[in-house]
């Protein structure tokens, strides 16, 4: 079974506003990462989080984790109509041998 | 560099056809994986390699479906003989391990299966 759940599966929100999505996850990770999908291409890696840390930030992004509750967050500031897309949570699980497990997304549409 | 490199990036072909995907890892990665993603079921992983060898495979969905690695930058996922349910993006992605496991994934390939 899937590790990682997003949640909301869709958001809709003007541009300029912020956008949070969430990730939960079962078992026990190394590290956390959002992906980025653009309709119609491959996943982009965003950005990642370490077991260790609690917030991260690059440029608009903004990511928090908190193992205690096994979530994470995913803030994008000042939304624009560009960062319409599918992200994906994909958690690094201790002893999964290099593989992520994927969430289903989150399909984020930012209006202009 | 290049990126991940899959073709063909569409397919079209008959039901009971065989199809290979292909798809060239960045140089130097040494870990690869195939996933499979569709409105339905997302994304699912298909199996994965590291160092050419495959570590797990359970994510396969038939005997109709393998992949091998046969060097250390090029991969197959043949399909034999296809059926109008393997209609797809066929995503491979490849990673440096160690690296925290970040992968690069490639564009897909889109399989019509009639």
């Amino acid at each position: 079974s899937q590790q990682g759940e997003e949640d909301p599966q869709a958001l809709s929100i003007q541009e300029g506003e912020n956008a949070t999505m969430n990730c939960s996850y079962k078992t026990s990770i190394n590290n956390l990462q959002w992906y980025r999908q653009n309709s119609g291409r491959g996943l982009v890696h965003l950005i990642l989080i370490r077991s260790n840390e609690r917030e991260k930030h690059s440029g608009r992004l903004r990511v928090t984790l908190d193992t205690s509750k096994k979530s994470s967050s995913l803030l994008i500031t000042a939304s624009r109509a560009a960062d319409t897309a599918s992200y994906f949570c994909a958690t690094d699980h201790t002893g999964a041998n290099s593989k992520l497990t994927f969430g289903k997304g989150i399909t984020l549409s930012v209006r202009p | 560099d290049a990126g991940v490199i899959q073709s063909p990036r569409h397919e079209v072909t008959e039901m009971g056809q065989e199809v290979t995907l292909r798809c060239k890892l960045i140089s130097g990665h040494n870990s690869l994986f195939w996933y499979r993603q569709t409105m339905m079921r997302g994304l699912e992983l298909l199996i994965y390699f590291n160092n050419n060898v495959p570590i797990d495979d359970s994510g396969m969905p038939e005997d109709r479906f393998s992949a091998k690695m046969p060097n250390a930058s090029f991969s197959t996922l043949k399909i034999q003989p296809s059926e109008p349910r393997d209609s797809a993006v066929y995503f491979c992605a490849s990673a440096e391990t160690g690296n925290h496991n970040e992968q690069f994934f490639g564009p897909g390939t889109r399989l019509t299966v009639l």
